[in-house]
């Protein structure tokens, strides 16, 4: 089975900090994603990845950075945290496009909390 | 660009009694869609995905769904569900576009089973 683990399952950091989400699969995947969760907004794609190194703004990309170092590892910074980066997030991982089912892996999600 | 509309935030229905969760998509181009569910405090997995072929697609726990292409729906169902089914359920839709592959997530439906 797919594995996608989340380094925290709770987080409470305060506004100005650093955060780092990290995010691991065990099963080879080329693509990686991070979402946020919000309620009535369902997920909303902030960066995603093909390739180690390589990144790609999704449809909320502001306030975060990503680093893909390796192929297995998929992190989220959040440069100075702010109370409305509360919210959910949750990492995923497909394997390629090609020949492939197109379903997501989904990790079990981080909640972060900002005061 | 695709969109996806989940008609219902929140579904209430007793126990072994049917269900329909409704999800409406657009696109200019070829969809592939999917369902998932997220119980409390999870991740995300996958119910069921329509990728081609038969648009009647079974999935795990009973539950299956239809392609409409006509009504642009992909509506999940169940004929007779359990306590252990409440969960929040998300329709997805894939697609090739101009800028890449693109998922987008419709905004959630809660379903709550009553005894």
């Amino acid at each position: 089975d797919v594995k996608v683990t989340q380094s925290s399952r709770y987080l409470v950091k305060r506004t100005g900090e650093k955060v780092f989400l990290e995010c691991v699969q065990d099963m080879d995947h080329e693509n990686m994603f991070w979402y946020r969760q919000d309620p009535g907004l369902g997920l909303r794609l902030i960066y995603f990845s093909y390739d180690v190194k390589m990144k790609e703004k999704g449809d909320i990309p502001e306030g975060y950075s990503v680093s893909r170092e390796k192929k297995e590892r998929f992190s989220l910074i959040l440069e100075s945290a702010s109370t409305n980066q509360t919210s959910m997030y949750l990492c995923a991982s497909s394997p390629p496009l090609e020949g492939a089912s197109y379903e997501q892996y989904f990790g079990p999600g981080t909640r972060l909390t900002v005061t | 660009a695709q969109s996806v509309t989940q008609l219902d935030s929140q579904v209430p229905v007793f126990e072994e009694a049917p269900v329909e969760l409704r999800c409406n998509y657009s696109s200019s181009v070829s969809v592939y869609l999917f369902w998932y569910v997220q119980y409390p405090n999870q991740g995300l997995q996958l119910l069921l995905k329509y990728l081609s072929g038969s648009t009647l697609v079974k999935g795990i726990n009973g539950f299956e769904a239809e392609f409409n292409k006509s009504q642009t729906s992909f509506h999940l169902r169940k004929p007779s569900v359990h306590i252990s089914d409440t969960a929040e359920y998300f329709c997805a839709v894939s697609a090739l576009n101009t800028g890449g592959f693109k998922t987008i997530f419709g905004a959630g439906t809660r379903l709550f089973v009553k005894a």
